[in-house]
């Protein structure tokens, strides 16, 4: 299986910090790689697919990127909704899987 | 609005059946566009996913599970399930069903809230 790494697992700050999490993965996974933001309790919810494109509906302050195996996701200016657990995901290889987590919390 | 929501026992016994129904509204199973899918979380654990669905009937399940994993599509109730055999503690988790858009690339783009199920005597 494909193991992806997000750094780091942890992560306190403000509101209006720019944030970056990193996804790492095993192997080569082309640009199969999606971001999810998750407060316990609720749904899930997409935020970006394909390392950079925006699901619909989601605030222009989230952005993802892709560097060699690396992914990033940035979020520009943190807003109070904000604070949850970020997963990447992979569907490159089978079966798909996801990173450990990073949580976001307030500072 | 694409909504989904999962139902089932909170409890079940060890070497039992689980039987989740993932109730879906704002889309249709019977839609070709999307498979529906399964995903689960034991405490402390990474997100583990389980399998999809899609509306023939076709399945694809995780091998790690793929014994014990059987799930199917109700296309008149807009319902699907997942039945986990032999259950064990390690399958306490909770558990999620999830809308897979298919188009390249593949993502799962709606998600219930989830429900916790505990294996325990």
């Amino acid at each position: 299986d494909i193991q992806l790494t997000q750094s780091p697992s942890f992560l306190s700050a403000s509101v209006g910090d720019r944030v970056t999490i990193t996804c790492r993965a095993s192997q080569g996974i082309d640009s199969y790689l999606a971001w999810y933001h998750h407060k316990p309790g609720k749904a899930p919810k997409l935020l970006i697919y394909a390392a950079s494109t925006l699901q619909s509906g989601v605030p222009s302050r989230f952005s993802g990127s892709e560097f060699g195996p690396e992914f990033t996701l940035t979020i520009s200016s943190l807003q109070p909704e904000d604070f949850a657990i970020y997963y990447c995901q992979q569907f490159s290889g089978y079966p798909p899987t996801f990173g450990q987590g990073t949580k976001v919390e307030i500072k | 609005q694409v909504q989904l929501r999962e139902s089932g026992p909170g409890l079940v016994k060890p070497s039992e059946t689980l039987s989740l129904t993932c109730t879906v509204s704002g889309s249709s199973v019977s839609s070709g566009s999307y498979y529906w899918t399964w995903i689960r979380q034991p405490p402390g654990k990474r997100l583990e996913w389980l399998g999809y669905v899609y509306y023939s009937g076709s399945t694809n399940y995780n091998p790690s599970l793929k014994s014990r994993v059987t799930m199917s599509v109700d296309t008149a109730k807009n319902q699907f399930s997942l039945k986990l055999r032999s259950l064990s503690a390690a399958d306490t988790a909770v558990y999620y069903c999830a809308r897979v858009a298919w188009e390249l690339p593949p993502r799962f783009d709606y998600w219930g809230q989830g429900m916790l199920v505990t294996v325990s005597s």
